[in-house]
């Protein structure tokens, strides 16, 4: 049973324009949510995290928004660049005091920004 | 400082052979793990290691070994195996208990036939 649903595989957005990717999770010990971005042939990198304390946590062109009681995050990138292209991934931990037991990973989004 | 680091990049192996996957971090990180993402799927835990001296299973275990040699290094093995662990392992790190965000190696993509 997948516990951080990422339902879009795909997301195609013009240059310049709002990109919005979706998470959803079910298990409601998870109080930590991250954001990876991933190129082909290289590892993940960090790129935007919030604890569940908060609703919202900018860094940027990023935004990540958490909507507890509906069990959903989504990630903002404005404006859009051509170097956004990749997969994103959102993630979860469930433990206070820090991750030291893993990461829980949603199947990722993979956005295209197109010209 | 090199970051995480993973030997070897590529690896084809035939059904039954054994391997070890090395991983070492030069940022004195407590905390190491062993992912490995298949296609359409999110990366899935196999082993951790919390701190030098302890490892524990993630939510894929089975089939795999690891080893936390040290503090900078955790080597992941496989006995036996199976064309079923075909995959792309990424080996990971945070600096201490109370970090959530993982630095990642660029990660050994394993064929076994």
């Amino acid at each position: 049973d997948q516990q951080v649903k990422q339902n879009s595989p795909s997301l195609s957005v013009q240059e310049g324009r709002i990109s919005i990717l979706n998470c959803d999770y079910t298990n409601s010990m998870f109080d930590y949510f991250l954001w990876y971005k991933k190129y082909p042939a290289e590892g993940p990198t960090f790129l935007i995290s919030i604890s569940s304390i908060k609703d919202k946590n900018e860094d940027g062109r990023f935004t990540v928004f958490l909507n507890k009681s509906a069990k959903h995050l989504s990630l903002h990138i404005v404006p859009s660049q051509p170097g956004d292209s990749a997969v994103y991934f959102c993630a979860a931990s469930g433990y206070s005091g820090g991750g030291a037991d893993g990461l829980t990973f949603g199947k990722g989004t993979h956005l295209i920004i197109q010209p | 400082n090199a970051g995480v680091t993973q030997t070897p990049k590529f690896q084809v192996l035939k059904t039954g052979q054994s391997m070890t996957l090395q991983c070492a971090q030069d940022m004195n990180h407590n905390s190491m793990y062993w992912y490995r993402q298949d296609p359409g799927m999110g990366l899935r835990l196999i082993y951790y290691s919390a701190s030098e001296g302890t490892t524990d299973k993630g939510e894929v275990p089975n089939g795999y070994n690891v080893s936390r040699l040290n503090k900078r290094e955790f080597s992941l093995r496989l006995e036996s195996a199976a064309p079923s662990q075909t995959s792309v392992y990424f080996c990971a790190s945070v600096p201490g208990l109370t970090a959530y965000e993982q630095y990642f190696g660029p990660g050994t993509r394993l064929t076994v036939t």
